[in-house]
């Protein structure tokens, strides 16, 4: 079946912008991750939505930052006043349990979103 | 706070030899887990270890984990050059749900 699928693969903004950064996850999984990749690092996680509850958040880096998920599918990242410190990839996965849930139970990443701040 | 280090950073290799990459971690966890990420592409998993001693491969790579160590090793064996990569464990702490990453191993490997 289908992966994790991101939108738009590239945005390009202006500094102070607004941006919506889209994740569609696999089919049924329950719980899904946001994950911030800078050049030459691992991915930092950001937040975690199981259902549509965010049920963790301590990774936002502050208030800019905010991400829905209203019907337990699809979850967008928003991002207000964009700053150039923004710019990285950003990505999305998907498990069908929380990791807590099942020692078996893995993420699956979606191909990122590579944002530019200028 | 939950720490992964990585090393090395960088590993350039010819094709043939062996090679292992090294995962530590500064906290209990209940789980280890391998990717692999091409360049600019997402990451793919590679292996889930999930008790001490546990040992898992494919191909040529194999994983292994040392709970009490807190050590965690991928030992890469003939190295071709497909396996050109960077490649991350990652860890959750017991009971958690989001992964902590370690810094990467590029991996390079000539012909």
């Amino acid at each position: 079946g289908a992966g994790v699928s991101q939108t738009p693969s590239n945005k390009v903004t202006e500094k102070g912008k607004y941006v919506e950064l889209r994740c569609d996850p696999i089919s049924g999984h329950t719980a899904l991750y946001w994950y911030r990749q800078s050049l030459g690092q691992g991915p930092e996680f950001l937040i975690y939505f199981q259902g549509t509850g965010a049920a963790d958040d301590s990774g936002l880096p502050n208030d800019r930052f905010f991400a829905v998920r209203p019907e337990g599918s699809v979850s967008t990242l928003k991002i207000q006043r964009t700053e150039r410190g923004d710019s990285a990839v950003y990505l999305c996965a998907s498990s069908l349990f929380p990791l807590s849930a099942s020692s078996y139970n893995e993420q699956f990443f979606g191909p990122g979103t590579r944002l530019t701040v200028l | 706070e939950l720490k992964v280090e990585q090393n090395p950073l960088f590993l350039s290799m010819q094709e043939g030899k062996n090679y292992t990459i090294y995962c530590n971690y500064s906290t209990t966890s209940d789980r280890l887990y391998w990717y692999r990420q091409d360049p600019g592409k997402s990451l793919e998993s590679l292996f889930v270890l999930l008790s001490n001693g546990a040992v898992k491969q494919e191909g040529r790579l194999m994983a292994s984990l040392d709970t009490k160590a807190r050590l965690s090793t991928l030992h890469i064996t003939a190295a071709v050059h497909d396996l050109s990569a960077t490649y991350f464990c990652a860890v959750t702490l017991n009971a958690g749900n989001m992964l902590t990453f370690g810094g990467g191993t590029r991996l390079m490997v000539k012909p």
